[in-house]
């Protein structure tokens, strides 16, 4: 059975400390993503990978960076969290762009 | 710029009743469309995948269809159960692109 893990589901921290979020996924899968969701305005892509130390800005990356060391592993950090950046974060994987995106259970991080 | 519209925004409906949901999309060009659906503080799950050349797919008590020429399409859930009470997230993927479109979801209660 496919899995996609999230270091977190819950998360409070405080403005201006650093934030990782990991996410780990056992299918082999090339492509990684890092999502916020919100009420009212969906999914919105941060930051992706397609290959190993891959990254590519999404629609949202500001305040984010990311981290893929090895092929199951993707971290999304938060540098200087702000209380804006409260938020659920999911993490997914897919084989190519056009395959079913596997989903995390999903980290609510609340910034105080 | 290729965009997701999905209605309605939400919908109520008591359990046991048909439901209805659409999304209209223009992406280009187009691979394929996926039913997603989200159940309350979880990731994500695929519900159906429609091709191009599909008119119809049915999952248990969900059927989507897809009109390509309109570009449009549709989720219908037959005799509701409390269980299908989640939000419902319509993303359309791109020929050649690692990230697919997503709608911003219509979110189902239903009722007893």
């Amino acid at each position: 059975d496919v899995k996609v893990t999230q270091s977190s589901r819950y998360l409070v921290k405080r403005t201006g400390e650093k934030v990782f979020l990991e996410c780990v996924q056992d299918m082999d899968h090339e492509n990684m993503f890092w999502y916020r969701q919100d009420p009212g305005l969906g999914l919105r892509l941060i930051y992706f990978s397609y290959d190993v130390k891959m990254k590519e800005k999404g629609d949202i990356p500001e305040g984010y960076s990311v981290s893929r060391e090895k092929k199951e592993r993707f971290s999304l950090i938060l540098e200087s969290a702000s209380t804006n950046q409260t938020s659920m974060y999911l993490c997914a994987s897919s084989l190519d762009g056009r395959r079913e995106q596997y989903f995390g259970p999903g980290t609510r991080l609340t910034v105080t | 710029k290729n965009q997701v519209e999905q209605s309605p925004q939400s919908l109520i409906i008591l359990e046991g009743k048909n439901c209805t949901l659409q999304c209209n999309y223009t992406v280009s060009p187009f691979s394929n469309l996926r039913w997603y659906k989200q159940d309350t503080g979880r990731g994500p799950v695929s519900l159906t995948i429609m091709t191009f050349s599909e008119n119809t797919k049915s999952n248990g008590r969900y059927t989507a269809t897809l009109d390509a020429d309109t570009k449009q399409s549709s989720l219908h859930i037959t005799a509701s159960q409390l269980s299908d009470s989640a939000s419902y997230i319509c993303v359309v993927s791109s020929g050649g692109s690692y990230i697919p479109t997503f709608g911003r979801g219509t979110s189902l209660i239903v009722h007893p």
